[in-house]
């Protein structure tokens, strides 16, 4: 069946840094995908989506593109700040009209001042 | 206008008793889904409800859960007779008719459940 694999966490980094969480894919059709951002104590919230190959995803700096020659959806941001510390989570639509969302297991980023 | 609005933020239920978790849609959705975060996971798709309607239910456990979606009121979750397993973070989702859910929707902030 479908999945979505993530780098695994925690994911340390001093403000400025440069950021990369990988995302990988598996998936019959043709999905959306998603990058959902979990502060402490919160929901989800949707951070960016692509709906379709080469599409880039943007939002507060950050930018993913869906590969579909490589099935990835890699998450950047150039210049992290610590308010972006949170869970990352990666997700991917199953491709039936139900539109249930398949998801990572979560990529947890601490940034240092 | 309110988000996805889900209660209580925290559940502490004994082991064998009910745990009901409610969620009000964002005002004019009328889809909702409901997903289980166990710790250290990522969220699993539940159940994906409209009005009066069980849309897809196949990832609920076979026994013990079941969701509704009344014409009037919240949406709810029901857990009979918990267990220790069951402790976990509840998530709802929402979207509007007529937008392919494809497109992504909005979740409420969550209900925790533990089971002692």
């Amino acid at each position: 069946g479908d999945s979505v694999t993530q780098m695994e966490g925690p994911v340390t980094l001093s403000e400025e840094a440069f950021l990369t969480i990988n995302c990988t894919y598996t998936a019959t059709g043709y999905p959306s995908l998603f990058w959902y951002v979990q502060y402490p104590g919160e929901g989800l919230q949707l951070l960016l989506k692509a709906t379709k190959a080469d599409d880039k995803g943007s939002n507060k700096g950050f930018e993913a593109t869906y590969r579909k020659e490589t099935t990835s959806f890699h998450l950047e941001k150039g210049s992290v700040q610590v308010s972006d510390s949170a869970v990352y989570f990666c997700a991917l639509s199953d491709g039936g009209s139900q539109g249930n969302l398949i998801f990572g297991k979560g990529t947890k980023l601490s940034v240092k001042p | 206008n309110a988000g996805v609005m889900q209660n209580p933020r925290h559940l502490v239920r004994r082991r064998g008793q009910e745990a009901r978790l409610r969620c009000s849609p964002m005002k004019g959705h009328s889809h909702v889904y409901w997903y289980r975060q166990l710790p250290e996971e990522g969220l699993k798709f539940m159940v994906y409800l409209q009005k009066e309607n069980i849309i897809d239910e196949s990832g609920m456990p076979k026994e013990r859960f079941s969701a509704e979606f009344p014409k009037e009121g919240p949406s709810i979750l029901r857990i009979q007779q918990v267990v220790r397993g069951d402790s976990a973070a509840y998530f709802c989702a929402s979207s509007p008719p007529g937008r392919d859910p494809r497109s992504g929707y909005t979740f409420g902030s969550g209900t925790r459940l533990t089971v002692v």
